[in-house]
């Protein structure tokens, strides 16, 4: 069955890198894309970027400065890195696959979420 | 930017009201709109897709409309297990999340 599992550091230091590994089960990169969002405690949704079955990216444009998607298909793996982090990146971050035909656009298998707290 | 405001930010009614969330865009988004269930410490989940299109699974309680910078999600008879915030998501440009709906029992 389709998984997503995000992995990471539960503790970034003020100005430093996140990075975080989303690892996939049951589809495959090359056929399907694979979004980032970040959910700040008792807030809403924001999506940070995808990152499609073709290997191209988009960004959200409050973020692209900082922030990089990218993938090993080999080992059904997909990356977030986004550098100089403050307080304010403090969330739950999320994978979720993307389905997207017919104009539709949806996500629809989610990984459970990691929460990084950024805090020296 | 499209901007997604919902409302309310909390509703509360009681097990068997029909139940009416509201999400308004800040400019036409073509149906382009989904709409996603979080029970808390849970990942969100897909409801509708494309403003009226249930996903494969969810009861047939859920249903969605809409068109232009409105659209609605309606829940026919509420149930227990229905407590959860809800968020509407705009693809027609980018993607945006709406700061969702907090919908519990009363």
């Amino acid at each position: 069955q389709v998984q997503l599992k995000e992995s990471g550091p539960g503790l970034v230091q003020p100005s430093e890198t996140l990075s975080l590994t989303c690892t996939v089960s049951g589809f495959s990169l090359t056929s399907y894309g694979v979004n980032w969002v970040r959910q700040p405690p008792g807030k809403g949704l924001e999506w940070m970027g995808t990152i499609w079955n073709d290997g191209s990216t988009d960004y959200n444009s409050a973020l692209k400065s900082r922030l990089s998607i990218s993938r090993d298909t080999s080992k059904s793996q997909v990356f977030l890195k986004m550098n100089s982090l403050q307080t304010e990146d403090t969330a739950i971050y999320l994978c979720a696959r993307v389905l997207t035909y017919y104009g539709y656009n949806y996500f629809d298998y989610w990984g459970q979420g990691v929460m990084v707290t950024v805090s020296s | 930017d499209i901007q997604m405001t919902q409302s309310p930010s909390l509703l509360s009614a009681s097990v068997g009201d029909r139940v009416t969330l509201s999400c308004k865009a800040s400019q036409n988004i073509y149906k382009y709109l989904n709409w996603y269930q979080q029970k808390l410490g849970e990942a969100p989940k897909l409801l509708i897709y494309y403003t009226n299109s249930l996903q494969t699974g969810i009861p047939s309680r859920f249903s969605g409309s809409g068109s232009g910078t409105d659209y609605t999600l309606t829940i026919s008879s509420l149930q227990p297990e229905d407590v959860a915030t809800y968020f509407c998501q705009q693809y027609n440009s980018w993607l945006t999340f709406g700061s969702g709906t907090k919908l519990e029992i009363k």
